[in-house]
């Protein structure tokens, strides 16, 4: 099994609706679970994180994800969409058993139109 | 606080040549991973270095190989150029101590191989 899947290729969303971009993991144990985004010709951003505790945590330019344990799913959501949240965004996670290297998904292109 | 730096930003070269990719961390980070983020793919991690020693490699051949220095600056080289390593090559810069804290990615330097 895919260590992250991100099983959309594209998600499109009308600006100030609530935006989800998915994200699955398949590792035992207990892993750590990352947000990042992309703009074009540009490195990596960190958005948000999850480590352990609350479910719901928060990042950076509004945006939040839940962590489930039970889906082993990582979703990434915003309330109110904007234009300049179109992006490449991407799920990552390490584990012990990837050496804690930071294991990528595919990757979601956000598109946020007005 | 002085991000991560990559150079060049693009670069051609033809198949069975050599190139020399270079990346300078954030100040304070002691660790640097390199990841090859082909056309429509998430990032893959090719391998990290700590104090000057490789520490964790992906599913790359040896032509790909890496130096850290005293200053934990960092190079990245790869031989025999292949079309298929044509890809964004992204450096990120991390404190060891601390493996849960985000990745801080470069822009990245865009190989063409032609």
């Amino acid at each position: 099994a895919q260590s992250v899947a991100q099983p959309e290729d594209q998600v499109n969303v009308a600006e100030g609706n609530p935006l989800t971009v998915k994200c699955t993991y398949s590792v035992s144990g207990n892993p750590y679970l990352f947000w990042y985004v992309q703009y074009p010709n540009r490195g990596l951003q960190f958005l948000l994180k999850y480590i352990t505790g609350d479910n719901l945590v928060k990042g950076s330019y509004g945006f939040e994800a839940e962590f489930n344990k039970s889906q082993t799913s990582f979703h990434l959501k915003k309330p109110s969409a904007l234009v300049s949240d179109s992006a490449l965004y991407f799920c990552a996670v390490r584990a012990m058993e990837y050496g804690n290297k930071l294991v990528f998904g595919a990757g979601t292109i956000l598109r946020v139109k007005s | 606080e002085t991000g991560v730096t990559q150079s060049p930003t693009h670069l051609i070269k033809t198949r069975g040549q050599q190139v020399t990719l270079r990346c300078s961390s954030q100040s304070g980070h002691n660790t640097v991973s390199w990841y090859q983020q082909a056309l429509g793919q998430g990032p893959q991690f090719i391998f990290q270095y700590y104090r000057e020693e490789e520490n964790g490699r992906g599913n790359f051949p040896p032509r790909f190989s890496g130096l850290q220095f005293p200053n934990y600056s960092s190079e990245l080289n790869v031989n025999a150029l292949e079309l298929d390593d044509s890809a964004l090559y992204l450096c990120a810069s991390s404190l060891r101590s601390d493996p849960i804290s985000p990745l801080h990615f470069g822009n990245g330097t865009r190989l063409t191989v032609t």
